[in-house]
């Protein structure tokens, strides 16, 4: 059983750019979240999906958006990148569509914006 | 407002030294409170799932409990290697998906 994946590992983009994170999901599992993480801090939910749709956001601007893909992998885009956005970008696997309680977490993407 | 504090927000133990994390949480119906651990630079591993009052849950030298205001994460025996951070998050009755965070426990145990 594979666990959840993510890439890159690293990120430096400048203000004002456009970033795509990977994220794949452990085997069998059909949700991906996405959390932005600050140093410091806990996890901050950006969305949810659930068979390719989104089916939850927290209070992040319409600049970041997803995708997810029929084999469940999944995309978080963050456009217009500001300062504020450096952070430990996570992605988190579970079965059911929310109704599974327990998301494992990837090791996580570290995006820095100068 | 749901909120979700954890407590210390450091900790410093000898190896063997025994102690407890807090996590009191204010939500409106609990679905869930989960533990999980988190080293740094990584992505946090799950621990713990408690649904009700008075459930515990016990792995290695860890051990879960949760009331109707808080739960405790209870730290037998600790070693060097089970320094961390420890995070606590609940998901609410009337939520499929979103869990609230705290800002968790940088616990750390010397040799």
């Amino acid at each position: 059983e594979t666990g959840v994946t993510q890439s890159p590992t690293h990120l430096i983009k400048t203000r004002g750019q456009q970033v795509t994170l990977r994220c794949s999901s452990q085997s069998g599992h059909n949700t991906v979240s996405w959390y932005q993480q600050a140093l410091g801090q806990g996890p901050q939910f950006i969305f949810q999906y659930y068979r390719e749709e989104e089916n939850g956001r927290g209070n992040f601007p319409p600049r970041f958006s997803g995708l997810q893909f029929p084999n469940y992998s999944s995309e978080l885009n963050v456009n217009a990148l500001e300062l504020d956005d450096s952070a430990l970008y996570l992605c988190a696997s579970s079965l059911g569509g929310g109704l599974s309680y327990e998301q494992y977490f990837g090791p996580g993407t570290r995006l820095t914006v100068t | 407002e749901d909120q979700v504090t954890q407590s210390p927000e450091a900790l410093r133990l000898q190896e063997g030294e025994s102690s407890s994390l807090n996590c009191s949480y204010t939500v409106s119906g609990l679905r869930g409170l989960f533990w999980y651990r988190q080293d740094p630079g990584k992505g946090p591993e799950f621990l713990f799932t408690l649904y009700s009052a008075g459930e515990e849950k016990e792995k290695e030298r860890l051990k879960a409990t949760l009331t109707k205001k808080e739960s405790f994460l209870h730290i037998t025996a600790p070693k060097p290697e089970d320094s961390a951070t420890y995070l606590c998050a609940v998901r609410r009755m009337d939520s499929n998906y979103q869990l609230i965070w705290g800002a968790g426990t940088k616990l750390i145990i010397k040799p």
